[in-house]
């Protein structure tokens, strides 16, 4: 069965300060990639998608992520954040057979000044 | 704002009792899916529709059904509740409902079950 792993529950960080959440996921298919992030008492809304091509993909707010097929991670990057990067972010992960996502538990990210 | 819009924002009920949730999809979405979010369970797929069509189900209990509208609209409907079923109820829409297609999430349901 797929799965995602986000390793790290919460992540403190100081403002300007890089960052880096983990993802990885299990999948003996090939799989479309995904980070969302959810502010305070908000939907879910996209930061980046990986379907093909470019394993360096770049996204919204400043965020990239990086697509590791061989060890099948995806983790998103910052080279400074903002006190308003404070959020939860998710990835999640959809397969070709099937339509839904599949989220991770979570990063809650915390920025101090 | 994504364009999706959830009513209502806040329910509270008690055990036993039926609930109906509401989504209205991004102008132009075909495809509308229901997640639930729970702090034990983490976010869950539960169904999805497509142009009123049921097309994929996920951990979704025998107690909860769903439904799309012509108008594309759609209803979550939760009955016999229990304590455990207390969690953020999100919709989301896209247009084609395929697995590349970016998921557009409404601002969720908070349902408290007493």
């Amino acid at each position: 069965a797929q799965s995602v792993t986000q390793l790290d529950s919460q992540v403190p960080v100081f403002e300007e300060a890089p960052v880096e959440l983990r993802c990885n996921y299990s999948s003996s298919v090939s799989v479309y990639l995904f980070w969302y992030v959810q502010y305070p008492n908000q939907g879910l809304q996209l930061l980046l998608k990986y379907l093909s091509g470019s394993t360096l993909v770049k996204g919204i707010n400043g965020f990239e992520a990086e697509f590791n097929k061989s060890q099948t991670s995806f983790h998103l990057r910052k080279p400074s954040v903002h006190i308003s990067d404070t959020a939860e972010y998710f990835c999640a992960v959809s397969l070709d057979s099937s339509y839904k996502l599949i989220f991770g538990s979570g990063t809650r990210l915390l920025v101090r000044p | 704002d994504s364009g999706v819009t959830q009513t209502p924002k806040h329910l509270i009920t008690a055990t036993g009792q039926r609930v109906t949730l509401r989504c209205s999809p991004r102008s132009g979405d075909l495809s509308v899916y229901w997640y639930q979010q729970s702090l034990d369970q983490g976010l869950q797929f539960l169904i999805q529709y497509y142009n009123g069509e049921e097309r994929a189900k996920g951990n979704i209990l025998e107690r909860f059904s769903a439904q799309q509208f012509p108008d594309l609209h759609s209803e979550l409907n939760l009955s016999s509740l229990e304590l455990g079923d207390s969690a953020l109820y999100f919709c989301a829409s896209s247009v084609w409902g395929t697995s590349t297609d970016t998921q557009y999430f409404g601002p969720g349901t908070r349902l408290t079950v007493l």
